[in-house]
This record gives structure tokens, sequence and C-alpha cells, in this order.
């Protein structure tokens, strides 16, 4: 079965500076690969998909994000943070022989002005 | 615009007694999922539904129903509502492998 790892259960940055958000998966096949953001009280939104091709993928807002095989990885990036970034950002898996996608724990991403 | 929308959106029940969490979608897609998210727990699987007439248990079934009458509608019930079913609850729709479209959530409370 497949799983996701996010080390980091809450990270905090300052305004304007860049930003990686951590997420290593477990999956022996192919992997389909999101991200996900939350705002407060607020359902989860699709930031970005990886299903093949360019292991870097664009997102909305500024984000990209890395596939990288030979580490299981997929971590979240971005150049320029701003306040309004703050949310919790879940990575999640899914594998093209099932219907579902399974989630990290999330990590809540803290903008300092 | 395709959507995700669960009702209520908040909801106060008394112990033992039952509740029936809605979801409609109008995204077309096959697949509808239930979730609940609580605390250090991240997102749970409840119960999933390939399409009308089918439901799956997920990873936390026991003590919720789950009901897919149509391909737009998708229910969570909770016969006899435990304190510890005080969560937010959140619906998806999806198509085979690919992204799922949340809704907006269910603040439901147990007292």
């Amino acid at each position: 079965a497949q799983s996701v790892t996010q080390p980091d259960a809450r990270v905090t940055v300052s305004e304007g500076a860049s930003l990686q958000l951590r997420c290593k998966y477990s999956y022996s096949g192919t992997p389909y690969l999101f991200w996900y953001v939350q705002y407060p009280r607020q359902g989860l939104q699709l930031l970005l998909k990886y299903y093949s091709g360019d292991p870097v993928v664009q997102g909305v807002n500024g984000f990209e994000a890395e596939f990288i095989k030979s580490n299981s990885s997929f971590h979240l990036r971005k150049a320029s943070v701003h306040w309004s970034d703050s949310a919790v950002y879940f990575c999640a898996v899914s594998a093209n022989s099932n219907n579902r996608i399974f989630f990290g724990d999330g990590t809540q991403l803290v903008v300092k002005p | 615009e395709a959507a995700v929308t669960q009702s209520p959106r908040n909801k106060v029940a008394v112990t033992g007694g039952k509740v029936t969490l809605s979801c409609n979608q109008t995204n077309n897609h096959n697949n509808m999922y239930w979730y609940r998210q609580d605390t250090g727990h991240g997102l749970r699987l409840i119960h999933y539904s390939y399409g009308a007439g089918s439901t799956e248990k997920g990873d936390i079934p026991d003590g919720y129903k789950a009901s897919r009458p149509s391909q737009e509608n998708f229910s969570l019930i909770l016969e006899l509502a435990t304190p510890s079913q005080t969560s937010v609850y959140f619906c998806a729709s999806g198509r085979d492998s690919h992204e799922q479209y949340f809704g907006p959530g269910t603040r439901l409370t147990v007292l």
C-alpha cells in the first residue's frame, strides 16, 4: 500500500523568504503525486499534481514541486512566500491500480510578517 | 462550476442520536469519499463509493454507515452518535486515481 510522510509538522518562515516543504512517499510503482492546501475552516484545494513527464511541476500562486524517484520525494517549493500562504499543506500519493489517495499528516506553514 | 457541497455545515447532536451528513457533487465523478479530520491525525478515510449503489469501507468505518443513492449524492450516517465522533467531516469526489475535489466540511459536535 502507499503511504506519505511529511516530517515537519510546522514550518515558520519570514515573508519574502524561500520555502521548501518536505514529502516522502512509499510506493513500489510509479505514483501519482499531489499537493493540497487547506486554509482555516475550509476544505482542501489542489495546489499541483504530477502524473508523468517533466519531474518539475508548476502549481498555482508560484508553487512548484519536483518528483525525485530515486529519493521517493516530492518536495514543495516557493521562491518567495507571502503572508497569505499561511495554511496547512498536505502531500498525497495515489496508484494507478486503485481509486484511493493517501494523505500525509500535513505541514502547517506560518509566514511571519 | 463543478463543486462539492455539504450539509449541514455545522451540527450539534446528542449522544445516542442519529446523524446524517449529506454531500452533493456536480463534477460527474464516479468516486466519492468521506473523511474525518482531527488534530494529530490528518485525514482519515471512513467510507467511499465507486458509483451509485456502491459503498466500500475505508480505514475507520466502525460506527459509520454510508449511502450512495445516486451519482451526485453520498451520505454518511451515524446511527448512534458518540462524543468520540466529534470532528470535522469532509466529502470529496474524484475519478479513478486522479485528484479529488473537496467540500467545505461539516463540523460535528456530539454532546
